[in-house]
């Protein structure tokens, strides 16, 4: 069974600088996904950034960016000039390859709370 | 505007009401999902239609019952449910191997 683990509950950082999540991962699988999303104080899950496990180039989506390290099973967020909206609620998500075509199960870690500090 | 939409967005009930929650996407998304969050928990996946199969968690107990009667609506069936079933109960849909996209959530309170 795949496994999800965020070290850290809470985290804070001042405005303008730059802070990083960690999330590691358990799988046995080869192929998966790797996924960051987001969570404000509004309730809704957004996707903040996706990571294919083949692909060896971590991805970057503007100031969000990963650390992906396949074979320490670590997928860490970094967010760069961090703004009051990316206070949050951070998950990590994995979801396993499905090569018969249906759709699988997306497993989340606990998560991490971010606050921006003016 | 996400493209998945959630009603109600809250909803109190009592331990003996049968109410139902729905869930619309207008994706064109072939998979829909129904998670439950809990404080403190991480996010549980309770079901999952894809390709007119279902899938579930089998530890979702039976006073929760799903239906999809199309792959663009999804519902979620309550009945005779107690107050640990208060939680915020989210709806997703995705293409195949695709990340999800998810609603605003229908926060349910259980008296």
């Amino acid at each position: 069974a795949q496994t999800v683990t965020q070290s850290q509950p809470e985290m804070s950082v001042q405005e303008a600088e730059t802070v990083t999540l960690s999330c590691t991962y358990d799988t046995s699988e080869s192929n998966y996904y790797l996924f960051w999303y987001k969570q404000p104080p509004s309730r809704q899950m957004i996707l903040v950034i996706r990571q294919e496990a083949y692909k060896q180039q971590n991805a970057t989506e503007n100031r969000f960016s990963v650390n992906f390290q396949k074979a320490a099973k670590s997928f860490s967020l970094k967010i760069s000039d961090s703004q009051l909206g990316d206070t949050a609620m951070y998950f990590c998500a994995f979801m396993k390859y499905n090569y018969g075509g249906s759709q699988g199960n997306l497993i989340f870690g606990k998560g991490t709370k971010l606050s921006v500090k003016p | 505007e996400t493209g998945v939409t959630q009603t109600p967005r809250h909803l109190v009930m009592g331990m003996t009401n049968k109410k139902s929650l729905k869930c619309e996407q207008h994706l064109g998304h072939n998979a829909m999902y129904w998670y439950k969050q809990s404080a403190k928990k991480p996010l549980e996946l309770m079901f999952v239609y894809s390709l007119e199969e279902r899938v579930e968690n089998n530890s979702v107990p039976s006073r929760f019952s799903p239906e999809c009667p199309n792959s663009s609506h999804l519902f979620l069936h309550l009945h005779t449910l107690q107050p640990e079933d208060s939680a915020l109960y989210l709806c997703a849909s995705s293409l195949t191997g695709r990340e999800l996209f998810f609603g605003e959530g229908s926060r349910l309170t259980v008296l």
